[in-house]
């Protein structure tokens, strides 16, 4: 069975700084993706991140970038330069290599992130 | 053009009424899911079709009941709500099931259930 762990409910921010999110995952898979979503609260669901548990190096994508520990069984997500507009809900997400369980995307229980002027 | 659209976005019923949410995606994908995100903001994933034959049914009350009349289209049918069913209720889509293949989700139908 697949557990995604993010262990921080909230967190503050100042505008213009950093911020990393936490996320610890347990799999007997051999093979897994990792995601990071993003959920404002106008309610949609965005991607933002994806990393391969074979990938060599951590994914970034522009202010997102995946902070990858393969053997600490970590995939934080940092965002640089927090703007106003990051405030919202984030989860992050696996998705094992296991026919039987279909494939499906386990998400973790989300962080709120509230970005001060 | 909405890549994942459902209707209705907001659903306020009475207990033991019947109810259906409907979702449609114009991705080309063939995998859709039902996700349901509860109070605290949990997200569980109901069901899954692939190319309109069912591949997850998690462990889901029978009064729910997901139909796909072809692989753009996943309804999800409520028989007897109850209370408990409050949620908002994500329809997703991706291209088929690989590791990297990202959901794409609709907006959310908002279920509340008085």
């Amino acid at each position: 069975a697949q557990k995604i762990t993010q262990t921080q409910p909230g967190m503050f921010v100042q505008e213009k700084e950093a911020v990393t999110l936490d996320c610890t995952y347990d799999t007997s898979d051999p093979s897994y993706g990792l995601f990071w979503y993003k959920q404002p609260s106008s309610g949609e669901m965005i991607f933002l991140i994806y990393q391969g548990s074979y990938d060599q190096q951590n994914a970034t994508e522009g202010r997102y970038s995946l902070n990858f520990q393969k053997a600490r069984k970590s995939a934080n997500l940092v965002i640089s330069a927090s703007q106003l507009g990051d405030s919202a809900m984030y989860f992050c997400a696996m998705r094992g290599f296991a026919w039987a369980a279909g494939n499906k995307l386990t998400f973790g229980g989300g962080t709120r992130v509230l970005v001060k002027p | 053009d909405t890549a994942v659209s459902q209707t209705p976005k907001y659903l306020v019923t009475q207990m033991g009424n019947d109810k259906s949410i409907k979702c449609e995606q114009n991705l080309g994908h063939d995998t859709m899911y039902w996700y349901k995100q509860d109070s605290k903001k949990f997200l569980k994933i109901m069901f899954s079709y692939n190319n309109k034959e069912l591949i997850i049914n998690e462990t889901v009350p029978n009064r729910f009941s997901p139909k796909s009349p072809d692989k753009a289209h996943l309804n999800l049918h409520i028989n007897s709500l109850e209370l408990g069913d409050s949620a908002v209720y994500f329809c997703a889509s991706s291209q088929g099931g690989g590791l990297n293949e990202k959901l794409f989700f609709g907006s959310g139908t908002q279920l509340s259930v008085l």
